[in-house]
C-alpha cells in the first residue's frame, strides 16, 4: 500500500544549492500536486499537474519548477535555494482534477523535511 | 475567491469525550465541497471526511462527523468518544467545483487528547 511516495525525506541545503524533490504514486490517479507547509500557514500549493502532460502555477510558485514525467512522476526542483525555502514539501494526487467534479480527496505522501541555510 | 478559516489554535479535550473543531468558508461558488484532514506527529496528512455543498446530509465517517451549516457557511469537524491517538493537527479544506480549482487549506487547529 504504497500510495504517494516522496523522497529523500529529509535534506540540507546550501544557500544557492540545487536539488530535485521526487514523487511517485501507484493509485493511477491523473492529477498531482506539490504543496509547502510553513508553521502557522497551513498548506500552500506550489504547483499542480491536472493531467499527464500539463502543469500550472499555483499560490507560491517563485523559485520552483515541477516536471510530470509521466502519470506516476511528478517532481519538483530548487534551482539555487533560498533559506525563504526551508519547509516541509508534501506531494499529493487525487483521481481527477475536473470542471464540476471535486469530492476527490487528494492522497499525501509522508513529505520531504527541507532545510536551507 | 476561497478562504478557510479555522479559529481554535489548539483544543483540548478528555479521552472519551466529544470535541468539536470549528471550520467557516467563503467562497463565490454555488457548489463545493469541504474536505478535513488529521495530520499526526508523524507528519503525514491523513483524510478523513467529506462534504458536497449540495449533499442532503451531513457526513458520517466512523467517530467523526461533519456539522454543515450551509447558510452560516460552517463546516465543523466532530469527533466522538476521543482516544489519545486522536491527538493531532486537524486541517479543514475546500474546493470549488467552477473550473479547474484548486484545494484551500485552513491553517489548522492542534487537539490534544487527555488521559
Amino acid at each position: 500500500n504504497a500510495g504517494v511516495t516522496q523522497t529523500p525525506k529529509f535534506q540540507v541545503l546550501k544557500t544557492g544549492q540545487s536539488m530535485t524533490l521526487q514523487c511517485a504514486q501507484d493509485m493511477n490517479h491523473n492529477s498531482m500536486y506539490w504543496y509547502r507547509q510553513d508553521p502557522g500557514m497551513g498548506l500552500r500549493l506550489i504547483y499542480y499537474s491536472a493531467s499527464e502532460g500539463t502543469t500550472d502555477k499555483g499560490e507560491v510558485p517563485n523559485g520552483y519548477n515541477v516536471s510530470r514525467l509521466n502519470k506516476r512522476e511528478f517532481s519538483l526542483r530548487l534551482e539555487s535555494a533560498a533559506p525563504s525555502q526551508t519547509s516541509v514539501y508534501f506531494c499529493a494526487s487525487s483521481e481527477a482534477l475536473q470542471a464540476g467534479v471535486g469530492n476527490q480527496p487528494q492522497h499525501f505522501g509522508d513529505g520531504t523535511r527541507l532545510s536551507i541555510l | 475567491a476561497q478562504k478557510i478559516t479555522q479559529t481554535q489554535p489548539g483544543m483540548f479535550v478528555q479521552e472519551k469525550e466529544a470535541v468539536t473543531l470549528d471550520c467557516t468558508y467563503d467562497t463565490s461558488d454555488p457548489s463545493y465541497g469541504l474536505f478535513w484532514y488529521k495530520q499526526p506527529s508523524s507528519g503525514e496528512m491523513i483524510f478523513l471526511i467529506y462534504q458536497g455543498s449540495y449533499d442532503q446530509q451531513n457526513a458520517t465517517e466512523g467517530r467523526y462527523s461533519l456539522n454543515f451549516q450551509k447558510a452560516r457557511k460552517s463546516a465543523n469537524l466532530v469527533i466522538s468518544a476521543s482516544q489519545l491517538g486522536d491527538s493531532a493537527m486537524y486541517f479543514c479544506a475546500m474546493r470549488g467545483f467552477t473550473g479547474f480549482q484548486k484545494l484551500v487549506f485552513g491553517t489548522g487547529t492542534r487537539l490534544l487528547v487527555s488521559p
